[in-house]
C-alpha cells in the first residue's frame, strides 16, 4: 500500500529558482495539507484543502502557492525560492479534520 | 485560538525506566481531538492516538498509555519500560471541530532519547 508518496525526496535550489513539490495519496481522503518541519518548531500548515478544486491557507502560506486539481494530488509550488524556505516538507492527507492525518516521508529541500 | 505546548524539549531516560511525556492544550470549542504522533529518527510521521474531547477514559496500548484530564486541558503519554526503540520525537496535536479553525495544530515536540 502506498498512501501517501512525495515527490521528490531532496531537492537543492538556487535563491530565485521556483519548483514544485507533487504529493499524491491513494486513500480516497477528502482533506490534504501540506506542512514544514524546521528545528524546533514542529510542524506548521502552510496550506490545506478540504476536497477536489479547493484551497486554504494555513499558518504559514507566505511565498507558496498550491493547487488540487485532481483528487489525489495536492502540488505545493515555490515560485521564487529563499533561503528561509529551507526545509522539510510533509504532505499528509485525513478522510476528515477529526481523523489522523497519514504523512508522506517528508521532502528535505535547501535553497542556497 | 487554538494552542499546545510541550513544554518538555528534550528528555534522556536509561532503559526500562517509565516516562511521560506532557501535553497542555488550550482550545475555547466544546468538541475537540488531540492526537499523539511519533517521529523516529528515519523521519517518518506515526499516527499513535486520536481522543474526543467527551471521551475522558484512559487508554492503555501495551507499554503506552495516554490520561487525557480535560480540567486541567492535558494530554499526556507515558512510556512504561522504555526500549532504545521508542527513542524519537513526540509531538501532540489539536483539531478543534466547533469552530472550524486550522485543522491540525502541533506542539513544538518532545525528544526522547532511551540509553541502553
Amino acid at each position: 500500500n502506498a498512501g501517501v508518496t512525495q515527490t521528490p525526496k531532496f531537492r537543492v535550489l538556487k535563491t530565485g529558482q521556483s519548483m514544485t513539490l507533487l504529493c499524491a495519496q491513494d486513500m480516497n481522503h477528502e482533506y490534504m495539507y501540506w506542512y514544514r518541519q524546521d528545528p524546533g518548531m514542529g510542524l506548521r500548515l502552510i496550506h490545506y484543502s478540504v476536497g477536489e478544486g479547493t484551497t486554504a491557507k494555513g499558518e504559514v502560506p507566505d511565498g507558496y502557492n498550491v493547487s488540487r486539481l485532481k483528487k489525489q494530488n495536492f502540488l505545493l509550488g515555490l515560485e521564487s525560492a529563499a533561503p528561509s524556505q529551507t526545509s522539510v516538507y510533509f504532505c499528509a492527507s485525513s478522510q476528515d479534520r477529526d481523523q489522523p492525518q497519514h504523512f508522506g516521508d517528508g521532502t528535505r529541500l535547501s535553497i542556497l | 485560538a487554538q494552542k499546545v505546548t510541550q513544554a518538555q524539549t528534550e528528555i534522556s531516560v536509561v532503559e526500562k525506566e517509565d516516562v511521560t511525556l506532557d501535553c497542555v492544550y488550550e482550545t475555547r470549542d466544546t468538541t475537540y481531538y488531540l492526537f499523539w504522533y511519533k517521529q523516529p529518527p528515519s523521519g517518518e510521521l506515526v499516527f499513535l492516538i486520536r481522543r474526543n474531547s467527551f471521551d475522558e477514559q484512559n487508554e492503555i496500548s501495551g507499554r503506552y498509555s495516554w490520561n487525557f484530564q480535560k480540567s486541567t486541558s492535558s494530554f499526556n503519554f507515558t512510556i512504561t519500560a522504555s526500549q532504545v526503540v521508542d527513542s524519537a520525537v513526540y509531538f501532540c496535536a489539536l483539531s478543534e471541530w466547533d469552530s472550524g479553525n486550522t485543522p491540525l495544530v502541533f506542539g513544538k515536540g518532545t525528544r526522547l532519547s532511551v540509553i541502553a
